[in-house]
């Protein structure tokens, strides 16, 4: 019964390769995001979705895309993977989207190579 | 856009002793200040936040202070334990946006 589950918790993959990472809440919030954490632990937003309407997009490469099939999903497929796409890849979400607690997923670990 | 400053970068204190990580903010909008605790592996979650109208919140062993004024916020951890190690990070959001700005991390070893 986690709240916010994605998969695949780790990915190792060759530079050029296309890869997509699935979350799912089950916490009926309206609001899902993405963020990348570097080897340095930084923390940035990529993308953020209300009932499936994209209302943030961070000056992310359109290598990036998310695509959300209801509010209750959110994925993140990239393509041609380069190697600074190796990272920690965290989903989270929120009631709604004034703001709030976010919670997040327990993480992918992203390997190009 | 907002912009996060998060002091400092690494924390070594001993067991009991209290530790401080201090933040400041630059968007005046922003209006909700939340602070996550991150083990190694793990995911960010969520330990202590304040909104704007109001100035401390207290649970237990945490406290957050906020100074709008001088757009910073700080944690405090009394007594703190072992299990207090960890990366903090704080972070800050304006309404408007939703977007939560996060600083760049604390590292806090709890040496026993």
């Amino acid at each position: 019964d986690t709240a916010v589950s994605q998969t695949p918790k780790y990915l190792v993959t060759q530079m050029g390769n296309d890869k997509s990472i699935k979350c799912e809440q089950n916490l009926g919030h309206d609001t899902m995001y993405w963020y990348k954490q570097d080897s340095k632990k930084f923390l940035k937003i990529m993308f953020s979705y209300n009932n499936k309407e994209l209302i943030i997009n961070e000056t992310v490469p359109n290598r990036f895309s998310p695509k959300s099939p209801d509010k209750a999903h959110l994925n993140l497929h990239i393509n041609s993977l380069e190697l600074g796409d190796s990272a920690v890849y965290f989903c989270a979400s929120s009631p709604t989207r004034e703001g709030g607690i976010q919670y997040f997923g327990a993480g992918t670990r992203l390997s190009v190579l | 856009g907002e912009n996060v400053e998060q002091h400092p970068s690494t924390l070594s204190v001993q067991e009991g002793d209290s530790a401080v990580i201090k933040c400041t903010y630059s968007d005046s909008a922003s209006n909700y200040f939340p602070w996550y605790k991150q083990e190694l592996g793990k995911r960010p979650q969520l330990i202590i936040d304040i909104r704007s109208n109001v100035g401390e919140k207290k649970d237990q062993r945490i406290a957050v202070t906020l100074n709008k004024t001088a757009k910073h916020f700080s944690l405090h951890i009394t007594e703190t334990q072992p299990e207090d190690s960890a990366v903090y990070f704080c972070a800050a959001m304006a309404n408007a946006g939703n977007m939560l700005t996060f600083g760049g991390g604390t590292r806090l070893m709890v040496k026993p």
